[in-house]
């Protein structure tokens, strides 16, 4: 069955601390993955999308990786402010596109 | 079922006509989301649901789109005189969210629409 896992399901750091999110998957065929950021009643918003061949890639303070070998990504940020709470969803699409959903990490950043 | 369900699963419909997309959140959760996802595309968020108000309506693509929830629950997402553009996957989710909290979402299977 295809799955998407993300860890923690919660998280609370201070402002200015760096944090890394967590995201496993057992989609197949895969096509490519995409890291969002949700505010509370909010659209998502887009931070990354990797596919097959793509290792990294950054978008400002945040940082995606793909291990496609082991079937793992992480979301990075560096230097986190309060405007980073949110929920972080992972996403994963099957070539064909149908869409696998993690359920996402809450990051609270404290003062 | 304890997950979010979605009818029907697939639509396939002519340039021009109404359709109608439901929605059964998770029972007891206050907060739905409608999403949609064209081929290629990212997610896109249409609109959100707390209780049976909907606070941001921004997303809507045009006002041939419309969405209630009545008593809390179902929700039902209408286009009308749909056009092929509206081809994509919708996605519905719902959380335990309230107004301070983010609550996790989970998302249901999607209704596949093809305008033709």
């Amino acid at each position: 069955k295809n799955q998407v896992e993300q860890s923690p399901q919660s998280l609370i750091i201070l402002e200015g601390k760096n944090c890394t999110l967590q995201c496993n998957y057992t989609v197949s065929p895969f096509s490519n993955l995409r890291w969002y950021k949700q505010d509370t009643g909010r659209g998502p918003v887009s931070l990354t999308i990797m596919t097959f061949s793509e290792n990294t890639k950054s978008n400002g303070r945040y940082t995606a990786t793909l291990d496609a070998d082991t079937k793992q990504s992480s979301l990075h940020i560096t230097a986190s402010q309060l405007s980073d709470s949110a929920s972080y969803i992972c996403v994963v699409s099957e070539k064909g596109g149908k869409l696998i959903f993690g359920q996402g990490t809450e990051l609270s950043v404290k003062p | 079922g304890a997950g979010v369900s979605q009818s029907p699963s697939n639509k396939v419909t002519e340039k021009g006509k109404d359709v109608e997309l439901r929605c059964d959140p998770i029972s007891g959760h206050t907060a739905l989301y409608w999403y949609r996802q064209s081929l290629g595309q990212g997610l896109e968020f249409l609109i959100y649901f707390q209780g049976n108000s909907a606070p941001d309506k921004s997303g809507l693509p045009s006002d041939r789109f419309s969405a209630e929830r009545t008593g809390g629950s179902v929700s039902t997402l209408t286009i009308q005189r749909t056009q092929q553009e509206d081809s994509a996957v919708y996605l519905c989710a719902s959380s335990l969210a309230t107004r301070t909290a983010y609550g996790t979402q989970y998302f249901g299977p999607g209704t596949r629409l093809t305008v033709l």
